[in-house]
C-alpha cells in the first residue's frame, strides 16, 4: 500500500515569514509527484509536477525541490501572505500512473 | 478556462438509497478519476478511468460502486445503497495525459442521513 505523508499537519504563521513543509513518500517506484494547492470552498490546484530527482521548481514565492532517491519533497513559501492559507497536498503517482495518491497535507494558516 | 464541473455541490441522501454523482470532465482529456475526502481526513482515491473502462479501483470502490461514462462528456459515479459512512466531499478529476497534472471539480458534498 503506498502511503504518503506530509508534515506538519498545521503551521500558523505571520505575514512575512517563511516556511517550508515535507511530504515523504516511497522511493522505489516513483513516476512523478504533484504538489497541490486547496483553498476552502474550491477544487485543488496544481502547483508543480516533478519528475525527476534534483527537480526545483519555482512558482512567485512557492518553491519546490525533489529527492526521489530518498523519497522526499519540500515545499518552500518565502514571505508568506494571508492569501498563502490554504491546505496544500503532495500527491505521488503509482508506477502505473493510474492512481493519484494523496498525503494528509499541511494546513498552513498566514496572520496579517 | 476550460474546467471540470461537478453536479449538484451537495446532495442529501437517506440510508439505503442509491446516488449518482456527476462530473464533466475537461473535453479533451483522457483520465478520469473519482477521489473523496471523509470530513478531518485526508483525500482517498476511488477509481480511475480510461479508454471507457476502469484501470485501477482501491479497496474503498466495493461492488456498491460504479462508474459510468455513458455520452462521451460525463463520467458518473453511482452509490447503489448508501450508509452513513458515505458522506463526504466526493471529487472528480480529469487529465490529458499520463504526465500532466490533475484538474479537479469543485466536489459534492454528499450527506447520508
Amino acid at each position: 500500500i503506498l502511503n504518503v505523508e506530509q508534515s506538519p499537519q498545521s503551521l500558523h504563521v505571520q505575514e512575512g515569514d517563511s516556511t517550508n513543509f515535507t511530504c515523504s513518500f516511497p522511493s522505489s517506484n516513483f513516476y512523478a509527484l504533484h504538489w497541490y494547492r486547496w483553498e476552502t470552498a474550491k477544487s485543488p490546484e496544481a502547483l508543480f509536477v516533478m519528475t525527476l530527482n534534483g527537480d526545483e521548481k519555482k512558482k512567485g514565492q512557492i518553491s519546490a525541490t525533489l529527492n526521489t532517491k530518498e523519497g522526499y519533497s519540500y515545499l518552500y513559501i518565502k514571505g508568506s501572505q494571508p492569501e498563502d492559507s490554504a491546505t496544500y497536498l503532495c500527491a505521488f503517482w503509482n508506477q502505473a500512473g493510474t492512481a493519484l495518491i494523496f498525503g494528509k497535507g499541511t494546513t498552513l494558516s498566514v496572520s496579517s | 478556462e476550460p474546467e471540470v464541473t461537478q453536479t449538484p455541490s451537495h446532495q442529501v441522501t437517506q440510508m439505503g438509497q442509491e446516488v449518482i454523482l456527476r462530473c464533466v470532465p475537461i473535453s479533451n482529456h483522457l483520465y478520469f478519476y473519482w477521489y473523496r475526502q471523509i470530513l478531518g481526513q485526508k483525500v482517498e482515491f476511488l477509481v480511475s478511468f480510461y479508454n471507457n473502462e476502469i484501470s485501477e479501483k482501491s479497496e474503498i470502490f466495493d461492488d456498491q460502486f460504479s462508474v459510468e461514462r455513458p455520452d462521451g462528456s460525463n463520467f458518473t459515479l453511482k452509490i447503489r445503497s448508501t450508509k452513513l459512512e458515505d458522506s463526504a466531499m466526493y471529487f472528480c478529476a480529469s487529465r490529458p495525459s499520463r504526465d500532466s497534472e490533475a484538474f479537479f471539480g469543485q466536489g459534492t458534498r454528499l450527506t447520508v442521513v
